[in-house]
């Protein structure tokens, strides 16, 4: 079975600070892991990926996700927070076996104050 | 290309009636997805398709929830009869198969009262 989780309902940061929206997983085999975003009343937007390879993976809008096999975790970062990052972060698991559908977590609240 | 294209973007309706969602995946994508976002359990899985054939329906959460995928360009998502905790917003999403991600439509916001 698989199955993620985002430990945290919302993140506050001011600004200008760094982020960082915490994700761990759970897989049977090799992890396939995603981000999304999503702005009200839209749907989900994909932000970045890890499949195989570096560790730290670079994606949409300066986010960028560092691949922790030991700590089976996942987590969104970003070095400096803007306004407009405020929205709903989910993050996504599968496992490498063929005829696996993505598991979202319940989603993380990411507000950014001026 | 126009992205997965979801009608209707919102739906009213009252308890009892039949609903169908519908979902037009990108051309070319093999595996279309169905998911429901609510508040209180975020987003489920429903059902997934492989090349029009379904492969896992166990997030259906009733026999009153069927979904079908006649052709590889057009899927629908029925609830018959609606019932007021159907309310939701209902996503479909497709992707070209793994190792790739999905591509979402709008959704479709279904209010039942």
């Amino acid at each position: 079975a698989q199955s993620v989780a985002q430990p945290e309902d919302q993140v506050n940061v001011a600004e200008g600070n760094p982020l960082t929206v915490k994700c761990t997983y759970s897989v049977s085999g090799n992890p396939y892991l995603f981000w999304y975003v999503q702005y009200p009343n839209r749907g989900l937007q994909f932000l970045l990926k890890y499949i195989t390879g570096d560790n730290l993976v670079k994606g949409s809008y300066g986010f960028e996700a560092e691949f922790n096999k030991s700590q089976t975790s996942f987590h969104l970062k970003k070095p400096s927070a803007l306004v407009s990052d405020s929205a709903l972060y989910f993050c996504a698991v599968r496992d490498n076996q063929a005829g696996t559908a993505l598991i979202f977590g319940k989603g993380t609240t990411l507000s950014v104050s001026s | 290309d126009a992205g997965v294209i979801q009608s209707p973007r919102h739906e009213v309706t009252e308890m009892g009636q039949e609903v169908t969602l519908r979902c037009k995946p990108i051309s070319g994508h093999n595996s279309l997805f169905w998911y429901r976002q609510t508040m209180m359990r975020g987003l489920e899985l429903l059902i997934y398709f492989n090349n029009n054939v379904p492969i896992d329906d166990s997030g259906m959460p009733e026999d009153r929830f069927s979904a079908k995928m006649p052709n590889a360009s057009f899927s629908t998502l029925k609830i018959q009869p609606s019932e007021p905790r159907d309310s939701a917003v209902y996503f479909c999403a497709s992707s070209p198969g793994q190792p790739y991600g999905y591509t979402f439509g709008s959704g479709t916001r279904l209010t039942v009262v």
